[in-house]
């Protein structure tokens, strides 16, 4: 079992650029979420996906948005890049409501 | 609103010492809690986790007791190793909510 995958690991981006970042689910679970991570921080939930659909929203601004495909996989996609977007982008995998399990992350820098 | 406090690192101790992480909680209805461990440059592990008051969740030699009087659910070990160094996060998850609540973390650093 691959557990739950993310990638790319690490990318670096320019301010005002878009940014696409993937995650393949654990095997067997049908929920995806994202959270952020800023550096010395906790992690902050920004939404999560059941069913193809954008089942709750964190406080993150529209140049946030996300998709999850038939295969449960999930995209998260942020618009407009700024410094302050640099942060350990983390997704969790869970079936249904149950324990989610996290992906080692993408390192994202904006410069 | 719902949130977690840790205490705050970071926290150095000597091998084989005792380990206490405080945490405490905030939450609007009956929260499950977690403690997660994130070793460098991984994502996160759940250690331990305690679904209602008074509960006591226990992993690789941590445990915690949900304590819902003092709303609070600390983190401790009695003989910590060089390999427990990490940042631990204390989280809460509102039943029928979607997301958790981590507090800051707390980064371990356990010397030989």
């Amino acid at each position: 079992d691959a557990g739950v995958t993310q990638s790319p690991t690490h990318l670096i981006k320019t301010r005002g650029q878009q940014v696409t970042l993937r995650c393949s689910p654990k095997s067997g679970h049908d929920t995806v979420s994202w959270y952020q991570q800023a550096l010395g921080q906790g992690p902050q939930f920004i939404f999560q996906y059941y069913e193809e659909e954008e089942r709750q929203r964190g406080n993150f601004p529209d140049r946030f948005s996300g998709h999850q495909f038939p295969n449960y996989s999930s995209e998260l996609n942020v618009n407009a890049l700024l410094l302050g977007d640099s942060a350990l982008y983390l997704c969790a995998s869970s079936l249904g409501q149950g324990e989610a399990f996290f992906g080692q992350g993408t390192r994202l820098t904006v410069v | 609103g719902n949130s977690v406090t840790q205490m705050e690192g970071p926290v150095t101790l000597s091998e084989e010492a005792f380990l206490t992480i405080n945490c405490t909680y905030t939450a609007t209805g009956y929260p499950s809690l977690f403690w997660y461990v994130q070793y460098p440059g991984e994502g996160l592990q759940l250690l331990l986790k305690a679904t209602k008051a008074d509960d006591k969740g226990s992993n690789k030699g941590f445990e915690a007791t949900y304590r819902k009087e003092t709303t609070s659910f600390h983190l401790e070990k009695g003989s910590v190793q060089v390999s427990d160094s990490a940042v631990y996060f204390c989280a809460l998850l509102i039943q029928g909510a979607q997301k958790l609540v981590f507090g800051q973390g707390t980064r371990l650093t356990i010397n030989p």
